[in-house]
């Protein structure tokens, strides 16, 4: 099983800051991998996926990079939307989650 | 514009099944593979597997794979999930997302089950 660990657990941060997100898996990867924001209430949204795709109506200041087992969501110049949980999503021979990451 | 409606919250003894459906609208519904995911309170996301909708082909997570059934109504552009023997740990969000194989693009607004004697 390859397990997914994301850090930090929590990050503290401001309007206008960069945000960096790291998840790391257990093994080596291919890049089938996603990154999701989910707000509370609500289901998660893509943002990334194929590590470094930003998916449909994304904004530019998302972005993905990565391989091998880390990879990273850089949010550059946080806005107030984006203070929600992130979670980084792997296939391989099932589909797996981090323990996401909460920007707040 | 894509829709994911399911249906509404649910409470079940233990030792029951449940099921809860997803009904899509605003696009096409069997170019896509259905994916079932929850979420227990304060807790991670944990993918159960997916319906491929075009031809019914499932993939089960390990761990559900014994207890849970994926379905789908092409006609009414409906997918549905049902869980048997229920315990208090399958209390949890339960959402189904459209996507790949790989990843999931859009998600239901999620539907909470509650497991309680």
């Amino acid at each position: 099983e390859i397990v997914l660990t994301q850090s930090p657990d929590t990050l503290s941060l401001s309007p206008g800051e960069r945000a960096v997100l790291s998840c790391r898996a257990s093994q080596n990867v291919r890049d089938y991998f996603a990154w999701y924001q989910q707000k509370p209430g609500q289901g998660p949204r893509l943002l990334i996926y194929s590590a470094s795709t930003r998916a449909a109506g994304i904004p530019a200041r998302f972005s993905g990079s990565g391989s091998g087992t880390d990879f990273t969501l850089t949010i550059d110049s946080l806005e107030p939307e984006d203070f929600a949980t992130y979670y980084c999503q792997l296939r391989w021979d099932w589909l797996s989650f981090g323990g996401g990451t909460r920007v707040e | 514009q894509v829709h994911h409606v399911q249906s509404g919250a649910e409470v079940r003894k233990p030792g029951a099944s449940v099921q809860v459906s997803c009904k899509a609208s605003g696009y096409i519904f069997t170019n896509y593979v259905i994916h079932w995911v929850r979420q227990a309170p304060g807790q991670r996301l944990e993918w159960m597997g997916w319906i491929t909708t075009a031809n019914g082909k499932t993939k089960y997570s390990p761990t559900f794979q014994d207890r849970v059934t994926f379905t789908r109504d092409i006609s009414a552009t409906t997918a549905y999930m049902e869980l048997h023997r229920l315990t208090s740990e399958d209390t949890a969000v339960y959402f189904c997302a459209r996507g790949s194989e790989s990843h999931m693009f859009f998600w239901g607004q999620g539907t909470l089950v509650t497991v309680s004697s």
